[in-house]
């Protein structure tokens, strides 16, 4: 079944881990991002990549790093976990170009939370 | 600064219309997009709209006026199902997205 999926579903980690999130699409889709989601505020966005070997950084990239090696997979990694940290994680992607609405679709989320 | 603003909570009555209006100021402008989210799940993509007017999709319409900055979603024949928070969001100069905090439905019987 053509999607995105995301794992873990959910974690608890100690401050000061290392901990990777993985976000996997079968769509083809070039352009692939991650959010995070905290109550009262809208979805964030942390890192992008617009194609395979390209990243960029989001409105709120400290602490988080990306990769892109391939077009299916875009892993989010914090470094050294802060509590401030804990929140609803979302892996998305969409195809691009300038033209057409180019809609993003999105895992099902990574619940984390950093004690 | 970029700024999408939605109310924060609406309810409305099953079989009733509810519109949800979205106001934003942005850089730049290439696209207006609603989505739902169910609690506890992702979002779905519901509408999108890049010229002023109106966009109808089955129960749900969006509409779009680029000189005031402001959308709203249209549900006509509210069911329960259509609980759920929806996202308005606004795809600016850069093509990334900039997203509201989002508008809680809560539909009673």
């Amino acid at each position: 079944i053509a999607g995105i999926t995301q794992a873990p579903t959910s974690q608890i980690l100690a401050a000061g881990r290392r901990m990777t999130l993985r976000c996997t699409q079968d769509m083809r889709h070039n352009a692939m991002y991650w959010y995070r989601q905290d109550l009262g505020l809208g979805l964030r966005l942390i890192h992008y990549s617009n194609t395979a070997g390209t990243t960029g950084k989001g409105e709120v990239p400290d602490g988080y790093s990306v990769s892109r090696a391939n077009t299916d997979d875009f892993p989010l990694t914090l470094a050294s976990a802060v509590p401030s940290q804990t929140s609803v994680y979302f892996c998305a992607s969409s195809t691009s170009g300038t033209s057409g609405p180019n809609e993003q679709f999105f895992g099902p989320g990574t619940r984390l939370t950093v004690l | 600064g970029q700024n999408i603003d939605q109310p924060t909570e609406m309810t409305a009555t099953e079989g009733a219309i509810v519109q949800i209006n979205c106001t934003y100021q942005t850089s730049g402008f290439n696209g207006l997009f609603w989505y739902q989210q169910h609690a506890g799940e992702a979002p779905t993509f519901l509408s999108y709209n890049v010229l002023d007017g109106l966009e109808e999709k089955g129960r749900f319409s969006s509409f779009l006026s680029r000189s005031k900055g402001y959308s709203y979603l249209l549900l006509k024949e509210l069911q329960m199902k259509d609980s759920a928070s929806y996202l308005c969001a606004v795809r600016d100069s850069n093509y990334q997205l900039i997203w509201g905090a989002g508008t809680k439905l809560i539909i009673k019987p």
